[in-house]
């Protein structure tokens, strides 16, 4: 569903690099989310905003950073990667007051 | 394709066979439940919904039945078939109209 985009879909680096993973969204939803997914678990939420100016920490927050550029824009960073980042990533959107989200395709981010 | 679990239940059908897959949520005080297919390779899409209201909903080919008194909730695909093959998450609100997903089930089916 081109609706939610993920830019890069697959991604190789190396342990303490910076690197930054990329979201947009056309439906128009004031909500974005990042999520983690590791081998036998669920999603894990990393962080959300609820608009531009609302940006919240997840239950797995520390070593990632966020940035809302715009609200079609929500951006993941990962300052210093390290091994046990590797996972897949999703991004997802919902409309306010709904709690059906809309997700990516997914990034798969290893760090070597 | 891509393996988003390799340690996860999995359930084997043949076609054509019905499937259940269950799922037991932790929080009482939920009101809205929600079942996603993810497919290898592709973020998850949704299936089917219910809130705390009721106890049973269909799709098409899709039943979600929700028991609160011990807290559980079933996803049951009729006449299954290759397609549906995937891993099945499903997720409950909580504060802040958000969505607390639990470990996915992933679903086999044999020709």
């Amino acid at each position: 569903d081109a609706d939610v985009t993920q830019t890069p879909r697959n991604r190789i680096t190396k342990t303490g690099k910076r690197i930054m993973l990329e979201c947009s969204q056309t439906k128009g939803h004031d909500r974005m989310y990042w999520y983690r997914q590791d081998p036998g678990l669920g999603l894990q939420l990393i962080y959300y905003s609820f608009d531009v100016k609302d940006i919240n920490k997840g239950e797995i927050s520390d070593g990632y950073s966020v940035s809302r550029q715009a609200q079609a824009k929500f951006s993941l960073s990962l300052e210093s990667a390290i091994p046990n980042q590797t996972a897949l990533y999703f991004c997802a959107t919902s409309a306010a007051e709904s709690y059906e989200q809309y997700f990516g395709p997914g990034t798969r981010l290893t760090v070597t | 394709g891509e393996s988003v679990g390799l340690h996860l239940p999995t359930l084997s059908v043949q076609e054509g066979d019905n499937s259940i897959i269950n799922c037991a949520y932790s929080n009482s005080a939920s009101d809205y439940f929600i079942w996603y297919k993810q497919e290898s390779g592709k973020g998850p899409q949704f299936i089917i919904d219910i809130r705390s209201n009721m106890d049973k909903r269909q799709g098409q080919r899709v039943t979600v039945l929700l028991n609160k008194t011990v807290k559980h909730l079933s996803l049951q695909i009729a006449a299954t078939q290759p397609g549906d093959s995937a891993v099945y998450f499903c997720a409950e609100n909580n504060y802040r109209v958000m969505l607390t997903f639990g470990g996915g089930t992933r679903l086999m089916v044999k020709p």
